[in-house]
């Protein structure tokens, strides 16, 4: 059964750099069966899909245009994870973030595994 | 990037009736090479991450008990609750992966009458 377990803080500060990682049991990040997404939700903006990293014989990524100038995203194939990087945090980024999972070599379906949920406020 | 919308808003059924929640795409969501639409339907409960229902407009999830069901094609779809049970009181969500960005719809709120 594949898990996705989150970490990072609840609470950051304006202007700065938002840091989360998801650390997966039961699959791997360097799997050629599977993307790993983050995503965001918050009441405003919905459900946002904010971007994706996978592996097929080289790593790609893929971007939301709304974040891409200030989102990374990074594979650890040492601890099986991943991790968001999101710069320039203003209010308007509080929200849940999740990690998730799309099963296939093709990347096309839809998150069958999510991690737990991180409830980011961004606030001084 | 594809726009997905959803209705209604909210619904109240009362238990053991059904529940049809619609939604539509911007832009047709089958791809012709395959003759597969590229949607998804999941369901949130308050605390908790969506659970993915449906895939391809219509396969269920493993797991998923047999009273959800996803029909429609192009882009209009449906997910039809036939026999509504306390424990799908919860918001449900469709979602595009057709293209980059993926999208979701808006969600509709499904209550008890």
């Amino acid at each position: 059964q594949v898990q996705l377990q989150q970490s990072g803080p609840r609470l950051v500060k304006p202007s700065q750099t938002l840091s989360l990682t998801c650390a997966i049991s039961g699959d791997s990040v360097s799997s050629n069966n599977a993307t790993w997404n983050w995503i965001r939700q918050s009441p405003s903006r919905g459900l946002e899909w904010l971007g994706r990293t996978y592996y097929r014989s080289k790593w790609y990524t893929d971007y939301a245009v709304s974040v891409k100038s200030r989102m990374t995203i990074n594979p650890d194939t040492s601890k099986n994870q991943f991790s968001l990087q999101l710069s320039s945090l203003t209010p308007e980024d509080s929200a849940a973030y999740y990690c998730a999972r799309v099963p296939g070599v093709s990347g096309w379906h839809g998150f069958d595994f999510w991690g737990q949920g991180t409830l980011v406020t961004v606030s001084s | 990037d594809i726009v997905m919308t959803q209705s209604p808003d909210s619904l109240a059924v009362s238990l053991g009736e059904r529940a049809t929640i619609n939604c539509k795409s911007s832009q047709s969501l089958l791809f012709s090479s395959n003759y597969k639409n590229y949607l998804a339907w999941y369901q949130q409960k308050p605390g908790q991450p969506p659970k993915l229902l449906i895939y391809w407009a219509s396969a269920r999830e493993s797991g998923v008990p047999d009273r959800f069901s996803g029909s429609g094609s192009g882009t209009d779809f449906t997910l039809t609750i036939s026999s509504l049970q306390a424990e799908d009181v919860a918001v449900y969500y469709c979602q595009q992966y057709h293209s980059i960005p993926f999208t979701f719809g808006p969600g509709t709120k499904v209550d008890l009458k």
